[in-house]
């Protein structure tokens, strides 16, 4: 569960740059992960998923990495952009059901 | 395409008074259902979820209930509310295992 009083961390970047937004999971039995990404006030969006089978998945402007072996997932921003400031939420599938566990979020503020 | 309704985007209502958010979703059948929580600056909190009709389980015990009445509607209710209960609400629908789409949310004030 949260830990009370926690804000959420904030990753500062220029636009322009790359950004390397990083989660640490919690279960190695876990098979699918996913990254979302929420704006103020709306719902969060999907970005990206990758499977348990794979290292590496790139979409547009995105990449996702995991390392199994330290349980760790990064999402990639090429080229940061103004609309890119949102929170930003990795998830993690585990077991049969269809329920997903997520990261307590990143705030990604991209400066002009 | 699919697509995700919650209504009303935003309610106000006094401690003690029921509730009930709706959500539906279009261009699918059988959804998996979802209600979460989200608290100002904090992350998803999972409140309910369903795999069909009639069919829910609940994640977190509290004053709140949530009912599936048609295939595509989900309804979350509370005969009283709490000061507590004042949050970010959000519905998302999935099929089988597969990835979660939200909904716009439903901005809840409770006072």
């Amino acid at each position: 569960g949260e830990s009370v009083g926690l804000h959420l961390p904030t990753l500062s970047v220029q636009e322009g740059d790359n950004s390397i937004i990083n989660c640490a999971y919690s279960n190695s039995a876990s098979d699918y992960f996913i990254w979302y990404k929420q704006e103020s006030g709306k719902g969060p969006q999907f970005i990206i998923d990758i499977r348990s089978n794979m290292d590496k998945r790139q979409g547009q402007r995105v990449t996702v990495l995991l390392n199994k072996t330290v349980k760790h997932l990064s999402l990639q921003i090429a080229a940061t952009q103004p609309g890119d400031s949102a929170v930003y939420f990795c998830a993690e599938r585990t077991g049969a059901n269809s329920k997903l566990t997520f990261g307590k979020g990143i705030t990604l503020s991209v400066r002009p | 395409s699919q697509t995700i309704h919650q209504w009303p985007a935003t309610l106000v209502q006094p401690v003690g008074s029921p509730l009930s958010l709706e959500c539906t979703v279009e261009g699918t059948s059988n959804p998996n259902l979802y209600w979460y929580r989200q608290a100002a600056g904090r992350g998803l909190q999972l409140l309910f979820y369903s795999v069909g009709i009639g069919q829910i389980s609940s994640e977190v015990p509290q004053n709140l209930s949530a009912s599936r009445p048609q295939d595509r509607q989900f309804i979350l209710s509370s005969k009283k509310l709490l000061l507590s209960d004042s949050g970010f609400y959000l519905c998302a629908w999935s099929v089988l295992r597969e990835t979660q789409y939200f909904g716009p949310g439903t901005r809840l004030l409770v006072l």
